[in-house]
């Protein structure tokens, strides 16, 4: 059993297109993540929900916007997508958003726009 | 502003060595922890420390804290190539998410 699952796995696109890469967890968790990994590994966290409710947004562009239909979907929507969107996304999950807790992630979907 | 600095960025030893990396942080935290990353996949989470804790095992690993001076150990005994990867330290600063760095790429050739 997949608990974190991100589809699709690749996503080789144009710029300027629209694109959306989902999440899901069966682990019961509260909190979702997405986070962006560069091709330095650098891994930066863009969003957080707790319960289908916003509680962290980083620094991101407004072409980026995440969305909750319930509390084990977290959705990415990039509109207009740049030459710099590439790079992998993670999504993760955690039982509470608080303090550091243990966080699971995905496989992460591979962004390549061209 | 990254919180974590993972220390050497690489290391490559042979299988049956042990390998060190090291964490250094900047503020005050909650708990450390650390993921591990194969090519290609996603982060696994390897254990957590709290900060009043100062050492932790977990089967061939063993975490240290030293939160006088804002560092962490990882030591991975007698490795194998399966070890092969990169880890990540993550730290809870505050009330606040995860923050990683940037990643020590280990490599164990057989």
């Amino acid at each position: 059993d997949t608990a974190v699952s991100q589809t699709p796995k690749y996503l080789v696109t144009q710029m300027g297109n629209d694109k959306s890469i989902k999440c899901e967890q069966n682990l019961g968790h509260d909190t979702m993540y997405w986070y962006k990994q560069d091709s330095k590994k650098f891994l930066k966290i863009m969003f957080s929900y707790n319960n289908k409710e916003l509680i962290i947004n980083e620094t991101v562009p407004n072409r980026f916007s995440p969305k909750s239909p319930d509390k084990a979907h977290l959705n990415l929507h990039i509109n207009s997508l740049e030459l710099g969107d590439s790079a992998v996304y993670f999504c993760a999950s955690s039982q509470e958003s608080a303090l550091g807790e243990t966080q699971y992630f995905g496989p992460g979907t591979r962004l390549l726009v061209l | 502003s990254q919180q974590g600095e993972e220390d050497p960025q690489a290391l490559s030893i042979q299988e049956g060595e042990n390998a060190t990396m090291n964490c250094s942080y900047k503020t005050s935290i909650n708990n450390l922890q650390w993921y591990r990353q194969n090519s290609g996949r996603g982060l696994v989470h390897l254990i957590l420390i709290r900060s009043n804790e100062r050492e932790k095992h977990s089967g061939r690993l063993r975490v240290t804290l030293d939160t006088s001076k804002k560092s962490s150990s990882l030591l991975i005994t007698a490795s194998r190539a399966a070890d092969t990867a990169s880890y990540f330290c993550a730290t809870a600063p505050g009330y606040s998410t995860l923050t990683f760095g940037k990643g020590t790429m280990l490599l164990v050739s057989p």
